[in-house]
């Protein structure tokens, strides 16, 4: 599975748009984007996932660019509720044998009243 | 409420203790994962089970061990515990062939201590 890097932590006004920065430089054809968040010590909660097109659902959008070495995931309208470590992953869609989540150290999104 | 549920949520123990941790997945999930996060090293993968049978194993040491019933609940058996095995361990779950096919879904976790 490819590497991501994303930035330790952002600041984000409520009710702003949070954009979050994911590089994934080694993507290969077959790996798809995820996006994980983790409220303070709670389970990882699934965001959204995709390939090359942009996506969006009731939680996010998310935008890969053309040669898909990077991505960004924005919160249109951030609340304290999302205040969260934001995980970029990624990985084949059907894992192979596996559907296992590598997890890196994700940023720390921190959203201000 | 993800729908999966880890019993219990918090256990001290002593080392050198051997000590069982519980979790359901959620209803019709036959994948079941295990995950450690512990403040040096993360959120760390430990061990898949699809249906009953090991599908994947990530960084789990020897001393730990798992298994997944015909009800699909699984059972993590972590032995000969050490100070540096205080960690959350998650559960998570995940079906596969539904729409959901690759959104795996998180328990609460259990909170583990050592001393």
């Amino acid at each position: 599975d490819a590497k991501t890097t994303q930035p330790p932590s952002m600041d984000c006004a409520e009710g702003r748009a949070a954009n979050l920065p994911c590089n994934h430089s080694t993507i290969s054809g077959n790996e798809y984007v995820y996006w994980y968040r983790q409220i303070h010590s709670q389970g990882p909660q699934y965001i959204i996932h995709g390939l090359k097109n942009n996506e969006t659902n009731e939680m996010a959008s998310l935008i890969i660019t053309e040669d898909r070495k990077s991505s960004t995931l924005i919160l249109p309208h951030a609340t304290l509720r999302d205040t969260a470590v934001y995980y970029c992953i990624v990985r084949d869609y059907y894992g192979g044998a596996t559907n296992k989540l590598i997890f890196g150290t994700g940023t720390l999104l921190a959203v201000q009243p | 409420d993800s729908g999966v549920t880890q019993t219990p949520k918090h256990l001290i123990t002593a080392t050198g203790q051997r000590v069982t941790l519980r979790c359901s997945p959620r209803s019709g999930d036959l994948s079941v994962y295990w995950y450690q996060q512990s403040l040096d090293q993360g959120l760390q993968f430990l061990i898949q089970y699809y249906n009953g049978e090991e599908r994947a194993k990530g960084n789990i040491l020897e001393r730990f061990s798992a298994q997944q019933f015909p009800d699909l609940h699984s059972e993590l058996n972590l032995s000969s515990l050490e100070l540096g095995d205080s960690a959350l361990y998650f559960c998570a779950s995940s079906d596969p062939v539904g729409r959901n096919y690759n959104e795996q879904f998180f328990g609460p976790g259990t909170r583990l201590t050592v001393l």
